[in-house]
This record gives C-alpha cells, structure tokens and sequence, in this order.
C-alpha cells in the first residue's frame, strides 16, 4: 500500500527557511510519476507548489518559484521541499501527493497526512 | 495561470438528497478536471478524473460529468459520510489550481 508521511520543524521564523520531507513507501519514488507538494492556509482551499519527476526534472508555481526548491532522495525514497524567505503568508498544512497520470491524465491518488507550518518569531 | 470557480461556496443538504456542484474553468480544458473531498482534519481524496471517471473504491453515487470550461460533480443519494468540503482541480497543464471549495453541510 502505497503511503507518503510528512515531516519537518512546525515552526519557522520569518525570513527563515521552511523544510519538509515526504517519506514514500509501498512504491519506489524511481517510478514513472511526478511528486507534488500542495498546500493549505487554515480554513481556506488548496494551493498547488510544485512537482518533481523521478528524472528530476521539476515545475513549480510561478508565485513560488524565486524562492522554492523540489529535490528527490532516491537511496532514502523520498522528496523534499524548501521554501526560503518565508512569512507569515506561507503558514499553512502542507501535504505531499503522488500524481498519477495514466493515459495522460494527471490527478493526485496518494497524500501524505500534512504537516502544519507556522511562521511566527 | 487558469482559473477555477466553484459554485456554490456552501450547501445545506438532507441525507437522500441529490447534490450538484458546478465547476468553471477560466479557458477551455477539455476533460482534465479532478474532483476531490476532504473532511475536516484529513488529507483530500481523490472521487473523480479525467472529469467522469470513477477512483478506484469511491461509491457509484458520485459522478462527474463536464468538457470544455464547465464540469459538475453529483452525488445522486447523499449520505452521512458524504459531508465535508470539495474541490475541482484542473491538470490541464501547471500550475494546477483548485477551486475555491464547497462546504456540503448538514440541513
């Protein structure tokens, strides 16, 4: 069964970086899929990051992309995020997904639990 | 970046009910458009792809239906567990963007 477990500090300081990692188990992150990172400020909707394929060839949102970076672990099966120069903008639950995309079709099947971020000093 | 607009932004429904919520894209995207339900304290899960096709272990209550700019996912017999929040999402291409949600809440 497929599974992808956040992790990373819950709080960060503003101007800081924010890490997290997405552990992958159940199926190699070797595949041939992308992996994305989404995100949810409390009581509002989604916000997609970006994504990385297991080539390492990644797309990230424009709005993100001055200060954001995707990157795989391939010998620990896992990916990761960093996001620099945060504020209190940034502070949301952040999951981490597997996008599927058979016959072209990209959708996400898998999510990780999510990590909830805060930037506060 | 394309635009998705969900209506309506809440819903009050019975158990039995039949429920409809709409979709709009802000350019045509054929039929790349994704439904999700999220409930409170969880991670969204997948109901529909590629605009009417069925995930894998999601009840035949729900359906998609949709191409172009406008989409509607139904749930044709709503049921207790059904309560909770949903997003369209569109994978035409990236950035992906979701739409703003719809809170489904008991009458």
């Amino acid at each position: 069964q497929v599974q992808l477990q956040e992790s990373g500090p819950g709080l960060v300081k503003p101007s800081g970086t924010l890490s997290l990692t997405c552990a992958v188990s159940g199926t190699s992150i070797r595949s041939n899929n992308w992996w994305s990172w989404v995100r949810q400020p409390p009581g509002k909707g989604l916000e997609w990051i970006g994504e990385i394929h297991h080539s390492g060839s990644t797309n990230y949102s424009p709005s993100l992309k001055s200060r954001l970076t995707i990157s795989l672990d391939k010998s620990n099966n896992q990916f990761s995020l960093k996001l620099n120069s945060v504020t209190a903008a940034d502070t949301a639950q952040y999951y981490c997904a597997r996008e599927l995309s058979p016959s072209g079709y990209n959708f996400f099947d898998y999510w990780g639990q999510g990590a909830l971020v805060t930037v506060s000093s | 970046d394309i635009q998705m607009t969900q209506s309506p932004s809440s819903l009050s429904a019975s158990v039995g009910d039949r429920v409809t919520i709409t979709c709009r894209a802000s350019q045509r995207i054929a039929n790349y458009l994704n439904w999700y339900q999220q409930k409170p304290g969880q991670a969204p899960n997948l109901l529909v792809y590629a605009a009417s096709s069925l995930q894998s272990g999601v009840p035949s209550r729900f359906s998609g239906s949709g191409s172009g700019t406008h989409f509607t996912l139904t749930i044709s017999s709503l049921q207790p567990e059904d309560f909770g929040d949903y997003f369209c999402q569109q994978s035409y291409g990236t950035p992906y963007t979701f739409g703003q949600g719809t809170k489904l809440e008991s009458k």
